[in-house]
């Protein structure tokens, strides 16, 4: 069974503080992602990483970046965390240039104070 | 510019009955289509996809039915069971880049 495991089930930050969410997968895949989910938009791709310390930003980076500095673990990063990056994080892994499905970890629900 | 949209933010179904999912995109590069369902404070699990190539699939009680002319793609359940109420995302990845792209989910609600 494919597992992604992510850190953290919740957090709370405080305004300003960096926030670190870390992301494992055991299936040896080269692409993982981050995405956040938020009521009526969706899940919507913070970053993508098709390979160690290779990424490629998604429709909404912006105050985020992100870390892969070994095959199986992604981190997603915020900086300075705002208010406005109160949501549900999501990662997720795949094979590359596979006609296949992405898996997902159980999520990630940050609140920012 | 949304590129994959689900436009019903619900829909309510009969438990028993049909339940029929909808889905556009605007990508005609598009090579692989998926269906993920959603229960709250968990992460999407896959539930089945199409290749650009066919245009049915069948997975048990779920079948999806793609319309490459329309850009169209649609979820059916049948018959739907309680255990089907969830939020239901379509997405949509092309080989060249990997990337998956979501649509906003529709919350389907099966009624007793």
């Amino acid at each position: 069974d494919v597992k992604v495991t992510q850190s953290s089930r919740y957090l709370v930050k405080r305004t300003g503080e960096k926030v670190f969410l870390e992301c494992v997968q055991d299936m040896d895949h080269e692409n993982m992602f981050w995405y956040r989910q938020d009521p009526g938009l969706g899940l919507r791709l913070i970053y993508f990483s098709y390979d160690v310390k290779m990424k490629e930003k998604g429709d909404i980076p912006e105050g985020y970046s992100v870390s892969r500095e070994k095959k199986e673990r992604f981190s997603l990063i915020l900086e300075s965390a705002s208010t406005n990056q109160t949501s549900m994080y999501l990662c997720a892994s795949s094979l590359w240039r596979e006609s296949t499905e992405a898996f997902f970890g159980q999520g990630t629900r940050l609140t920012v104070v | 510019d949304q590129q994959v949209k689900q436009n019903s933010p619900s829909l309510s179904v009969q438990e028993g009955r049909i339940s029929i999912l909808n889905c556009d995109y605007t990508n005609s590069m598009f090579d692989y289509f998926l269906w993920y369902k959603k229960y709250p404070a968990e992460g999407p699990t896959f539930l089945i996809s199409i290749s650009s190539i066919k245009d049915k699939n069948e997975d048990g009680r779920f079948t999806v039915f793609l319309n490459k002319s329309a850009k169209h793609l649609s979820l059916h359940i049948v018959p739907s069971q309680p255990g089907d109420s969830a939020v239901y995302f379509c997405a949509a990845r092309m080989n060249r880049d990997d990337k998956i792209i979501f649509g906003k989910g529709t919350r389907l609600h099966i009624l007793p």
